[in-house]
């Protein structure tokens, strides 16, 4: 079936700009997971859903971004006002269920680049 | 704090010949560690898990080990190919109950004909 899916492939946006990435999961997947990934280094945690529980926010790095998952479903990332920092690829991945043991099945990423 | 550490940085081999990754980790308590494969422009994709009680897993030309003592594992390539061209990330699941995961920088290998 068809894997996670993210849009858009590539963004580029000015400095203070709103952005928001979209992420579809596998279908049936009841675990989302966004994280990003500067050049060169490991990914960083940002922010997990799973089922009707209340995301686990906790990686975020600043109010600047939130996330949202709508019917259980697709989710949006949303970051305001962005900064250089930002630039990134940020990487969305889903799994059958929470838990350690469950793997994470990954999208290929959105690269966002702050002009 | 929980790490996981990677080396080298980046390794560049010829076809054919094989090689070993390495990946330290410090992370607690510990569940169970997974290699990933990540091609360029694509996300990541699982190659092995290993648990505690588990000191090696292979899957085709790819052996992974886990000396669960010292807190390391190895990847070990075996006669490598130009599509082994990619970063290799070592994971860590934390046991405590949840499902926070420590990824390593990862280990780029390049892959010369």
């Amino acid at each position: 079936g068809a894997g996670v899916s993210q849009s858009p492939s590539n963004k580029v946006t000015e400095k203070g700009k709103d952005v928001e990435l979209r992420c579809d999961p596998i279908s049936g997947h009841t675990a989302l997971y966004w994280y990003r990934q500067s050049l060169g280094q490991g990914l960083e945690f940002l922010i997990y859903f799973q089922g009707n529980s209340a995301p686990d926010k906790s990686g975020l790095p600043s109010d600047r971004f939130s996330a949202e998952r709508t019917g259980g479903s697709v989710s949006t990332l949303t970051i305001q006002r962005t900064q250089q920092e930002d630039s990134a690829v940020y990487l969305c991945a889903s799994s059958p269920a929470a838990g350690r043991y469950n793997e994470q099945f990954f999208g290929p990423g959105t690269r966002l680049t702050v002009l | 704090k929980n790490q996981v550490e990677q080396s080298p940085q980046s390794l560049i081999i010829l076809e054919g010949k094989n090689c070993t990754l390495q990946c330290n980790y410090t992370v607690s308590p510990f569940s169970n560690l997974r290699w990933y494969k990540q091609d360029t422009g694509r996300g990541p994709v699982s190659l092995t898990i290993m648990t505690f009680s588990e000191n090696t897993k292979s899957n085709g030309r790819y052996t992974a080990t886990l000396d669960a003592d010292t807190k390391q594992s190895s990847l070990h390539i075996t006669a490598s190919q130009l599509s082994d061209s990619a970063s290799y990330i070592c994971v860590v699941s934390v046991g405590d109950g949840g499902f926070k995961t420590i990824f390593g920088a990862g280990t780029r290998l390049f892959v010369k004909a």
